[in-house]
């Protein structure tokens, strides 16, 4: 069955990056958009961009500009997020979601990845 | 790029229908009619429920439907049931993509 499965929970420092993954399974890697989106705790969904599979191109929100790397392993079906630069702020719930090429939506979500941000 | 608007809570008794609406700007939901829907319970991810403003994904139940008119995009919800009793975000496209505030749907 499709689904996405992402990495386990993380506790950096401030000033520390994180890098989660999503592997995909269950259907072609190449055909559809992976977004991430975050849920800090207690609050509303954060669209953070998009990476095409297929070619590697990314974009970013830009509150996250300068911040946050999306790349991806075809081999493995695996998608990257990279937040550098961590702050308090940034303690939430990771999610991967899948895009489809034809739909503006995210038709399939992962588990999310809880980051938490602390001295 | 400001979040869309929802109510903070809707409620109904098992059987009725609600409504959620989700106001944005002629930048976002006015431009598009490219609004989704996601119900979320607590502690698990969110579940796509409404694309393209009115499309159902496949297994995804009558029940629900969307719409919008001008800015503003609304979720309607038919025949209310207890297990529709979660955290509900639109969503618009808009050159990038900008949620709802959300909604807690509250089954009396």
């Amino acid at each position: 069955q499709v689904q996405l499965v992402q990495s386990g929970a993380e506790v950096k420092k401030p000033g520390a990056s994180v890098k989660v993954s999503c592997k995909a399974s269950g259907y072609t890697f190449t055909s559809y958009y992976m977004h991430w989106v975050r849920q800090a705790p207690g609050q509303g969904l954060e669209w953070m961009g998009i990476i095409n599979p297929s070619g590697g191109s990314t974009s970013y929100a830009q509150k996250f500009q300068g911040r946050v790397t999306m790349t991806r392993d075809t081999s493995t079906s695996t998608v990257y997020m990279e937040l550098s630069s961590l702050r308090s702020e940034d303690t939430a719930v990771y999610y991967c979601a899948r895009g489809p090429r034809n739909w503006d939506a995210f038709d399939i979500w992962g588990q999310g990845t809880m980051v938490t941000v602390s001295s | 790029q400001s979040a869309l608007t929802q109510p903070a809570s809707v409620s109904g008794s098992p059987g009725q229908s609600i409504t959620i609406s989700c106001t944005g700007t002629s930048s976002d939901v006015g431009s598009y009619n490219l609004v989704s829907w996601y119900q979320q319970h607590p502690g698990k991810a969110p579940k796509l429920m409404i694309y393209e403003g009115s499309k159902r994904p496949s297994g995804v139940s009558n029940r629900f439907s969307g719409s919008k008119s001008g800015n503003t995009a609304s979720l309607t919800i038919s025949g209310l049931q207890a297990e529709d009793e979660a955290d509900y975000y639109c969503c618009s496209y808009a050159g990038f993509y900008v949620f709802g505030t959300g909604t807690k749907v509250t089954v009396l």
